[in-house]
């Protein structure tokens, strides 16, 4: 199986940066992606690392190390629509099996 | 390009009756993923079509819960009878093989 972890909750102020982690185990890795969750709607894609490094889209920044089974996502300039829950999740090789991870309530603050 | 379709949005059933969920993936899309999302957590991955085989349903409590996805596109989701802890939100998701998975807006259920 897969055991994702990532935080419960973060709580941040507007303007500022908020880095959320996600730790996984798995056989057969084939990538990691990072989906925007507002509560009532479905998860939109935000990110995706499948080779180590740092993958920046705007405000959104994604980190990768497979060796270390490690993520994370970076948000900048914080807004308050971005207050949402973010959901971590891995994908297998071969039978592009997806499961995610439990989520992280962001929460931004005036 | 459209999205992915499910159908209904909302229903609330009581314990013991049946229900379905519709989805209609993104044309092309030949992974098709239906998950159950209970409040506060991650979506579960249910069941995984790739095309019209399946490729992991080892989570789909499959005493009562069913799914089929006909000619590898539309797919439904079937829960007979349904329990107090079936409610939560479906949500059916399709991508491409190497590309992101995309979801639909999600039915939630209630089971009273």
């Amino acid at each position: 199986g897969q055991n994702i972890d990532q935080p419960t909750e973060m709580t941040a102020t507007e303007g500022a940066i908020v880095q959320i982690n996600c730790t996984y185990q798995t056989s057969g890795f084939n990538g990691l992606f990072w989906y925007q969750q507002h509560a009532g709607e479905a998860p939109t894609f935000l990110s995706y690392n499948v080779l180590d490094g740092l993958e920046e889209k705007g405000r959104f920044s994604s980190f990768l190390s497979r060796s270390k089974g490690y993520s994370y996502l970076l948000l900048k300039e914080l807004q308050m629509k971005d207050s949402a829950s973010y959901l971590c999740a891995v994908r297998k090789v071969n039978d592009y099996k997806l499961s995610f991870g439990a989520g992280t309530t962001v929460t931004v603050r005036a | 390009e459209a999205g992915v379709a499910q159908s209904p949005r909302y229903k609330i059933i009581e314990k013991r009756q049946s229900v379905a969920f519709w989805c209609n993936p993104i044309s092309g899309h030949a992974t098709l993923y239906w998950y159950q999302q209970i409040l506060g957590q991650g979506p579960k991955l249910l069941i995984q079509f790739q095309n019209n085989g399946v490729v992991d349903d080892s989570q789909l409590p499959k005493d009562r819960f069913s799914a089929e996805r006909l000619k590898g596109v539309d797919s439904t989701l079937k829960i007979q009878p349904a329990k107090l802890e079936d409610s939560a939100v479906y949500l059916c998701a399709s991508s491409p093989e190497q590309g992101y998975a995309f979801f639909g807006q999600g039915t939630r259920l209630t089971v009273v």
